[in-house]
């Protein structure tokens, strides 16, 4: 089951300009992440943030947490060409299923230079 | 480095046919997962294993096999029985408490 909601599901800008990515989510949870995947490749990590929190940075990544609404964002200031790739947030709902993600569709960034 | 290696990156099954995909690991991560990935999809769990010896199925296990015999090895056969198994197969393994995944670079499996 598709836990996670991505939008848009493909976003184009000039490098520079900032790129935000949505993801909706439908049952609690105990974490969320977001990851990046360049064409063809496995999905490498950015960054996590727990329930509790409700904003956390990381160099030019900022995401934000709001479990009322079950909605994450994932913001990438001063884009660059290099951070055209695949973006997937990823649930971990806890309890029996701790650990265990579930993946959204994915946002397609394109940067260009 | 450690990393998590898969194997090979290109696979061809021919119809009727069982392939095993292997996946190591040495970041010495007891949690390890398999997902599959059909073009412009996400991610679907097929299998995952947070203990040697020890296995559960995940949301799309029909078709699919694993065995956790030792902590660094976690391959993932697609037996005859899945009917449409060309996609492109990820590894990936989580370490205990609250951590994001390391993946592997994956296996693009078609059926000929």
């Amino acid at each position: 089951s598709q836990q996670g909601e991505e939008d848009p599901q493909a976003l184009s800008i000039q490098e520079g300009e900032n790129a935000t990515m949505n993801c909706s989510y439908k049952t609690s949870i105990n974490n969320l992440q977001w990851y990046r995947q360049n064409s063809g490749r496995g999905l490498v990590h950015l960054i996590l943030i727990r329930s509790n929190e409700r904003e956390k940075h990381s160099g030019r990544l900022r995401v934000t947490l709001d479990t009322s609404k079950k909605s994450s964002s994932l913001l990438i200031t001063a884009s660059r060409a290099a951070d055209t790739a695949s973006y997937f947030c990823a649930t971990d709902a806890g309890g029996t299923s701790y650990g265990k993600l579930t993946f959204g569709q994915g946002t397609i960034l394109t940067v260009h230079p | 480095d450690g990393g998590i290696t898969q194997s090979p990156k290109y696979l061809f099954r021919k119809e009727g046919q069982n392939v095993t995909l292997s996946c190591e690991q040495n970041l010495n991560h007891d949690a390890m997962y398999w997902y599959r990935q059909d073009p412009g999809q996400g991610l679907r769990l097929i299998y995952y294993s947070q203990i040697v010896n020890d296995f559960q199925k995940g949301d799309i296990a029909e078709g699919y096999s694993v065995s956790r015999e030792k902590k660094e090895s976690f391959p993932l056969t697609v037996t005859s029985a899945q009917k449409n198994p060309t996609a492109f197969y990820l590894c990936a393994s989580r370490r205990v408490g609250i951590y994001g995944y390391t993946f592997g670079s994956g296996t693009r499996l078609t059926v000929v």
